[in-house]
């Protein structure tokens, strides 16, 4: 079955300090995967996509990374700021003739002053 | 226009009314997601449609949910006799298909739609 878990499920940590949320996938033929932020209140808006042979691909703050043998990825994020707030969703795309977006439940931060 | 637009923005409903919820995807986008979102939830999805391939429904959570798209263009999600547990953000996004299989398909979101049964 396809399906994209992210954990925590839910985590809260002081401004400034560094953080990492977890993604595993069980999709497959993999095609690419994204990681979505998401104000609250907001559509998802896209920070990175990696697709096979992309092992880490950074956005300032933010650097994702994938392992394609083990069906993990990770999202950390640096000196967080109280703007990165916001619910982080872990996106994998199933190659096929008919590409189908998967998507995961998301992480939600809480970054505190 | 530039992005995926839904509407309305907010609905406030009566329990047992029906509602009809729209999304415009962005032109081209022949993939088109329906999600809910519950207060404090994840993306639960509802339906997908791709193309003029039958519709993916296995999300829809009961038969009073149903959604239509006609070609590649408008879709609307109709909820029928709401409920209160209905109550939620309903988001629509869209997305090119790569057929390749290994380009740079992006889901693009629409502001989504708070729907509130009262």
């Amino acid at each position: 079955k396809n399906q994209v878990e992210q954990s925590p499920q839910s985590l809260i940590i002081l401004e400034g300090k560094n953080c990492t949320l977890q993604c595993n996938y069980t999709v497959s033929p993999f095609s690419n995967l994204r990681w979505y932020k998401q104000d609250t209140g907001r559509g998802p808006v896209s920070l990175t996509i990696m697709t096979f042979s992309e092992n880490t691909k950074s956005n300032g703050r933010y650097t994702a990374t994938l392992d394609a043998d083990t069906k993990q990825s990770s999202l950390h994020i640096t000196a967080s700021q109280l703007s990165d707030s916001a619910s982080y969703i872990c996106v994998v795309t199933r190659y096929s003739s008919a590409s189908k977006i998967i998507f995961g439940s998301g992480t939600r931060l809480s970054i505190r002053p | 226009g530039a992005g995926v637009s839904q509407s309305p923005s907010n609905k406030v409903t009566e329990k047992g009314k029906d509602v009809e919820l729209r999304c415009d995807p962005i032109s081209g986008h022949t993939a088109l997601y329906w999600y809910r979102q519950r207060l404090g939830q994840g993306l639960e999805f509802l339906i997908y449609f791709q193309g003029n391939s039958a519709p993916d429904k296995s999300g829809l959570p009961s038969d009073r949910f149903s959604a239509e798209r006609t070609g590649e263009s408008v879709s609307t999600l109709t909820i029928q006799r709401t409920q209160q547990e209905d109550s939620a953000v309903y988001l629509c996004a869209s997305s090119l298909v790569d057929i390749g299989g290994l380009g740079n398909t992006e889901a693009f979101f629409g502001q989504g739609t708070r729907l509130t049964v009262v």
